[in-house]
């Protein structure tokens, strides 16, 4: 069965700072990925996702993720963070069965410092 | 335009009581799935729909039932709610390419 990891439950980065949300999966075949993001008391908004090809994927508001195989991770990574990045992400996994659901991390809280 | 949509946003339920969350989606899928998410947990899928007239159970059923009466609605209802429902309740499609979803806005429920 698929899992995913992610370790950090909070992510403290001062604004301007790059920031860096970790991430890691387990899954037999190959695996498509996704990142999402959700603000207080609303809905998952979706940041990107790697299905196939390069192993950087640039999504959504300046956010990207790195596709490690070998350490089977995807954290998400962007540059320069804003105060308006705090929210909970999450990572999941499609899973490896024909139901083709979503498997979803934990959640990590980033809160971004001005 | 809307996706997927569902209601009702708000729910406040006493124990026993039963109720039913719909969901309704305008993209023509096939593929619709119920989700819960509690604190900590991240999000847990409950049921799934691989087409109309086809349900299954996911990781975390018990409790609930779905009805996928045609491609367009996926309902879950509690038939007899307890204080271990409350939770925010997402659906969720899946394109037939098996490449994007689509969440709805959820629906925080509260069982007292």
């Amino acid at each position: 069965a698929q899992s995913v990891a992610q370790p950090e439950d909070q992510v403290n980065v001062a604004e301007g700072n790059p920031l860096t949300v970790k991430c890691t999966y387990s899954v037999s075949g190959n695996p498509y990925l996704f990142w999402y993001v959700q603000y207080p008391n609303r809905g998952l908004q979706f940041l990107l996702k790697y299905i196939t090809g390069d192993n950087l994927v640039k999504g959504s508001y300046g956010f990207e993720a790195e596709f490690n195989k070998s350490q089977t991770s995807f954290h998400l990574k962007k540059p320069s963070a804003l105060v308006s990045d705090s929210a909970l992400y999450f990572c999941a996994v499609r899973d490896d069965t024909g139901r083709r659901a979503l498997t979803f991390g934990s959640g990590t809280r980033l809160q971004v410092q001005p | 335009n809307a996706g997927v949509t569902q209601t009702p946003k708000f729910q406040v339920l006493k124990t026993g009581q039963s109720m039913t969350l719909q969901c309704a989606q305008d993209m023509n899928h096939n593929s619709m799935y119920w989700y819960r998410q509690d604190p900590g947990m991240g999000l847990r899928l409950i049921y799934y729909s691989a087409s109309e007239g086809t349900t299954d159970k996911g990781e975390v059923p018990n409790g609930y039932n779905v009805s996928r009466l045609n491609k367009r609605e996926f309902s879950l209802r509690l038939e007899s709610a307890a204080p271990s429902q409350t939770s925010v309740y997402f659906c969720a499609t899946l394109s037939d390419r098996g490449r994007g979803y689509t969440f709805g806005s959820g629906t925080r429920l509260t069982v007292v």
